[in-house]
């Protein structure tokens, strides 16, 4: 039974499509992530969500919208895709407490190709 | 700031150590971890250590803690050639629980 998991796995679409991605965990945790990791691996946070609350919110494209229908799900919608949005995306959960020793789980990611 | 920095390459052979450095900026982080990724896997949490602790040992892995210096180490003793792998370093910032990653080591293991 996976974790947490996301689709899909692959993704491949032109310039200017909208899309979206899923993700879903079934470790009862209350906070979710999104990552982008480049090309160079480099991972960087996106958003998070804690009990259905965005806390966090980096610098990210207004063409990124992250909604989290209850503390299970974080799905991310991506308007106007550009080449640039070419990377994988991984989803992540914890359980929110600030001084936490767990980590997070990851997703096995998705990749994502703009053309 | 948030900052984390790792030296990018390491080769080792196999049943040697290795050790993959780290250093970070923001000395308000209470935890550190090590992430271990595989080709095309998502990352998977190898260890992690308490700010207040200098080392931590888990079986083949020891984390070395540094905060006066804010460097951090992993050893993997015997290394193995399932070991190779992209190693990332990362730190526990602020309020979120924001995890900010190193730049990641990939570990070579010849066999």
């Amino acid at each position: 039974d996976t974790a947490v998991s996301q689709t899909p796995k692959y993704l491949v679409t032109q310039m200017g499509n909208d899309k979206s991605i899923k993700c879903e965990q079934n470790l009862g945790h209350d906070t979710m992530y999104w990552y982008k990791q480049d090309s160079k691996k480099f991972l960087k946070i996106m958003f998070s969500y804690n009990n259905k609350e965005l806390i966090i919110n980096e610098t990210v494209p207004n063409r990124f919208s992250p909604k989290s229908p209850d503390k299970a799900h974080l799905n991310l919608h991506i308007n106007s895709l550009e080449l640039g949005d070419s990377a994988v995306y991984f989803c992540a959960s914890s359980q929110f407490h600030t001084d936490s020793s767990t980590g997070y789980t990851f997703g096995s990611g998705t990749r994502l190709t703009v053309v | 700031g948030e900052d984390v920095e790792q030296s990018l390459f390491l080769s080792v052979r196999e049943g040697d150590s290795s050790v993959i450095n780290c250093t970070y900026t923001d000395s308000s982080s209470t935890y550190l971890y090590w992430y271990k990724q595989e080709p095309g896997a998502g990352l998977q949490l190898l260890t992690y250590i308490f700010s207040n602790m200098d080392m931590k040992q888990d079986q083949r892995l020891t984390v070395l803690l540094n905060k006066k210096d804010k460097h951090l180490s992993l050893r993997i003793a015997d290394t193995q050639t399932g070991d190779s792998a992209i190693y990332f370093c990362a730190e526990s910032i602020g309020y979120g629980n924001k995890l900010v990653f190193g730049a990641g080591t990939i570990l070579r293991v010849k066999s």
